[in-house]
């Protein structure tokens, strides 16, 4: 069975310019959280999303925004690039919500802002 | 605010030498604890999670895991390192609100010695 996949593996853009980030998650989970782990620090909670809504947000600026559609994938936004938004940006996904439900990580997109 | 602390960021052993990782934690209430691995390249990987009962927590391979109330510490135990257990190893703890944010350790570098 697939795992969580992320896309692209790697990215590098300039500060200012936007991206987009892409995340499938595991076959029949409805639940897609995103982390930033920051070179050196362990992740850091984005936001969650189930059935398309979203169910929690971390302590990061609005330049940084999200979705998730009808199939369950999801994709991170960020804005206004800055040279501190480079980062292994992790996707994981849980049957639904609730912290007994096991999150899966994909194995990240490497983004460098330059 | 709930926290996770790792005091070790960097730990030597040589194979086939007994392991413990430190963790500590702070939470109003019962937590929920993981300990994950993140080999490089690779997304994180679940170990173990303590949610209630048993207060020694058996993972995958061949880790151990002790939650003790009374000192806030979830310490990651392996009586016999392998040289592919050299990754980085994340202590957690899962907020339980509408979200299922996972809050990590800035993460301990495990190196084998062969």
């Amino acid at each position: 069975d697939a795992g969580v996949t992320q896309s692209p593996t790697h990215l590098i853009k300039t500060r200012g310019q936007q991206v987009t980030l892409r995340c499938s998650p595991i076959s029949g989970h409805k639940s897609v959280s995103w982390y930033q782990q920051v070179l050196g620090q362990g992740p850091q909670f984005i936001f969650q999303y189930y059935e398309k809504e979203e169910r929690g947000r971390g302590n990061f600026p609005d330049r940084f925004s999200a979705r998730q559609f009808p199939n369950y994938s999801s994709e991170l936004n960020v804005n206004a690039l800055l040279l501190g938004d480079s980062a292994l940006y992790l996707c994981a996904s849980s049957l639904a919500v609730g912290s007994s439900y096991e999150q899966y990580f994909g194995p990240g997109t490497r983004l460098t802002v330059t | 605010a709930q926290s996770v602390t790792q005091p070790d960021i960097h730990i030597t052993v040589s194979e086939g030498a007994s392991l413990e990782l430190r963790c500590n934690y702070s939470y109003g209430a019962t937590p929920y604890l993981f300990w994950y691995v993140q080999s490089p390249g690779q997304g994180l990987q679940l170990l173990l999670k303590y949610f209630s009962g048993d207060t020694l927590v058996q993972g995958i391979k061949g880790f151990e895991a002790e939650f003790k109330r009374s000192q806030s510490s979830f310490n990651l135990r392996k009586p016999s390192v392998h040289w592919s257990d050299a990754a980085e190893y994340f202590c957690a703890v899962g907020a339980m609100g509408r979200d299922d944010k996972i809050i990590f350790g800035k993460g301990t570098r495990l190196h084998i010695l062969p």
